[in-house]
């Protein structure tokens, strides 16, 4: 347990359905990030939020849509997906987003596996 | 844009020897972490050494740097059966609302035991 939980682990979708993914971190970190992890790919940033507000936007498709209600909980929702978005979806925390060296020292979680048919 | 790559690829080594992974990087950096990941699993933060630092030991981890070769290695001594995962550096660069985190693609170490 890193104090990052990601729900749900396994998750199977068709194309057009509507899912999302949630994590929470009780770590009291300020900052929390979305990264893609496809096989032979390095790990892709997608989101980032420092105090709630989002920072970093890495030029997702609007089929993927971040929310992040507090510096606590994020969530991923998921609509309208291809074959191609098949992945593992990794949420992190980190004290903040910017300035000083541990800043970025990230706690992940164990990952939401997706497959889209 | 890719800013870390590690060498080798893939390596396999029997239990109780050192292994080695090398991480190149191409523009200027703050600090550099290696991050270390068990099949199917999140990453677990190893360690981090800033630009001004040349080595750094975590008990079996020493973790050189090379700011002017952009290069850093981690050397994992006495490997053992459970060190077997993928191992991924990540350089940080400051500046903006959120300073610049970017992975490798990381080293897949297996270790016989």
């Amino acid at each position: 347990e890193t104090g990052v939980t990601q729900t749900p682990r396994h998750l199977v979708m068709g194309m057009t359905n509507k899912k999302s993914l949630k994590c929470e971190q009780h770590l009291g970190h300020n900052a929390m990030y979305w990264y893609k992890q496809s096989a032979k790919k390095p790990l892709e940033l997608m989101f980032v939020y420092n105090f709630k507000e989002q920072t970093e936007n890495n030029s997702v498709p609007s089929r993927f849509s971040p929310e992040c209600p507090n510096s606590s909980h994020l969530f991923l929702h998921l609509h309208t997906l291809q074959p191609e978005d098949s992945a593992l979806y990794l949420c992190a925390s980190s004290p903040w987003a910017q300035g000083v060296s541990g800043a970025n020292v990230l706690t992940f979680g164990a990952g939401s596996r997706l497959t889209v048919l | 844009s890719q800013q870390g790559e590690e060498d080798p690829q893939a390596l396999s080594i029997q239990e109780g020897e050192n292994a080695t992974m090398n991480c190149s990087y191409k523009t200027s950096i703050n600090n550099l972490q290696w991050y270390r990941q068990n099949s199917g699993r999140g990453l677990v933060h190893l360690i981090l050494i800033r630009s001004n630092e040349r080595e750094k030991h975590s008990g079996r981890l020493r973790v050189t740097l090379d700011t002017s070769k952009k290069s850093s290695s981690l050397l994992i001594t006495a490997s053992r059966a459970a060190d077997t995962a993928s191992y991924f550096c990540a350089t940080i660069t400051y500046g903006g609302a959120t300073n610049k985190l970017i992975f490798g693609t990381g080293t897949l170490l297996a270790v016989q035991p």
